[in-house]
């Protein structure tokens, strides 16, 4: 059973940078998992931020980019504001036909 | 603009069924996967099943395999699931998807419709 992990809570200050993670409990995220990663505030869909590791979505801001560091990959916040505080998600492709979502990062900008 | 309605959500006994519907507009249906992905009240997001354009490519989470089953009629632009044996725990807010493909990701996601599992 593969996990997709990743930290449960984060917070930041505004105009901080951050970077959340996204881990398997088994091996190592690479491009070809095609990570991608959501926001979530309560009571809302999803909103999709980054595809294929660091393709940001229509109307994203540049504040949020994408990359693999070391064997996850990441999602990081630069000049964090304070409607960046939401809940994150990562997706990895697992090749077998099924996606995985990690648990989920709950961001605080304080 | 792309729109993804969910309906069929409701109230429903454990080991009983429900039919949940997603009508797409805005785009041309059958150019695209279109995924369920679901979310336990105060939980993570969780992949549940996918499906390509032309239904030639189904997969399901483990979870849920052998109980629900995807499905889509391009002729009418709609994706369904079909929820059977439900248990306590396929308690969630069920979402549609468009799923782009090739990257495998979500663009565009519906609003959800709330299936509870509970006599």
């Amino acid at each position: 059973q593969t996990v997709v992990t990743q930290e449960p809570s984060f917070s930041v200050s505004p105009g901080g940078t951050v970077t959340l993670t996204c881990g398997l409990s088994s091996g190592s995220v690479s491009t070809s998992y095609y990570p991608s990663w959501y926001q979530q505030t309560p009571g809302q869909a999803p909103r999709t931020l980054i595809y294929s590791t660091n393709t940001r979505s229509s109307g994203v801001p540049d504040r949020f980019s994408g990359s693999i560091l070391g064997n996850k990959a990441a999602l990081t916040i630069t000049g964090a504001q304070a409607d960046d505080e939401s809940d994150y998600y990562c997706m990895l492709y697992m090749r077998s036909g099924i996606s995985v979502f990690g648990g989920g990062t709950k961001l605080t900008v304080l | 603009e792309v729109q993804l309605v969910e309906s069929g959500g409701g109230l429903v006994q454990p080991g009983r069924s429900l039919r949940l519907s997603c009508a797409a507009s805005g785009f041309t249906f059958d150019d695209y996967a279109m995924d369920w992905v679901r979310q336990a009240p105060g939980k993570g997001l969780e992949w549940v099943s996918g499906i390509s354009w032309n239904s030639g490519s189904i997969d399901y989470a483990d979870s849920v395999k052998g109980r629900f089953t995807i499905s889509r009629d391009n002729a009418k632009n709609s994706l369904y699931l079909q929820m059977n044996s439900l248990r306590a725990e396929d308690t969630a807010l069920y979402y549609c998807a468009r799923r782009v493909g090739f990257q495998y990701y979500f663009d565009y996601w519906g609003q959800g419709t709330l299936v509870t599992v509970s006599s």
